[in-house]
């Protein structure tokens, strides 16, 4: 079963705190990628890795850092999280190569920073 | 880099109307075009995605055209139904297919 999947779906902590949103795919997928989606803006890409420890920013890193130790595993960290962070959060997982242009993505997390 | 714009924001249909969302991007060299569609508290599916080289492509309903000399790519749902409703997002991606650049999303309605 093709699937990704994004712990926890929703989230409340108060600025300053640290955030830890967790993602997994069970299709052996290379890449992966986060992105934050907020009325109006579409998807913005914070971080792409394209494979273990092999990570690269996207349009908005500031802010954020991920973590990838496992191919099936990828973690996006929010150290002292702030107001304007608050947004709906999805991961995603594609192939390499041409393949990279279809992507799955999860549900998503809904984390309000307070 | 890419700037993608996407209209209607919002669009509001009769079921068994069309539907029809337009796309423009700036990059002559976008290679990978694609529409997703976004149900309420889900994440995005890949609807419906064409080549450089396809000007049209037809699949259950769903109509995608891709002008590149105007460099407009369009989604034209025929017959829409209640089921449809959801956000749409165009996507393109250049040549290299790493990153994909979405649209803002168009929310449509379909009413019975």
């Amino acid at each position: 079963d093709m699937k990704v999947t994004q712990m926890p779906r929703y989230l409340i902590k108060r600025m300053g705190e640290n955030v830890l949103l967790e993602c997994g795919q069970d299709m052996s997928h290379e890449t992966m990628y986060w992105y934050r989606q907020d009325p109006g803006l579409g998807l913005q890409l914070i971080y792409i890795s394209y494979d273990v420890d092999s990570n690269s920013e996207g349009d908005i890193p500031k802010g954020y850092r991920v973590s990838r130790k496992k191919r099936e595993h990828f973690s996006l960290i929010l150290d002292s999280a702030k107001t304007n962070q608050t947004s709906v959060y999805f991961c995603a997982s594609s192939l390499s190569g041409l393949g990279a242009a279809e992507q799955f993505f999860g549900p998503g997390t809904r984390l309000t920073v307070l | 880099g890419e700037q993608v714009e996407q209209r209607p924001p919002h669009l509001s249909v009769r079921e068994g109307d069309s539907a029809i969302i337009i796309c423009t991007y700036t990059d002559s060299a976008t290679a990978y075009f694609s529409w997703y569609k976004q149900e309420a508290g889900a994440g995005l599916q890949l609807l419906m995605s064409v080549l450089s080289n396809v000007d049209r492509k037809e699949e259950q309903g769903l109509t995608v055209l891709l002008n590149k000399k105007d460099k407009r790519l369009s989604l034209n749902l025929t017959a829409a139904h209640p089921g449809d409703s959801a956000v749409y997002f165009c996507a393109v991606s250049p040549s290299n297919y790493n990153v994909l650049y979405f649209g803002s999303g168009t929310k449509l309605t379909v009413e019975p």
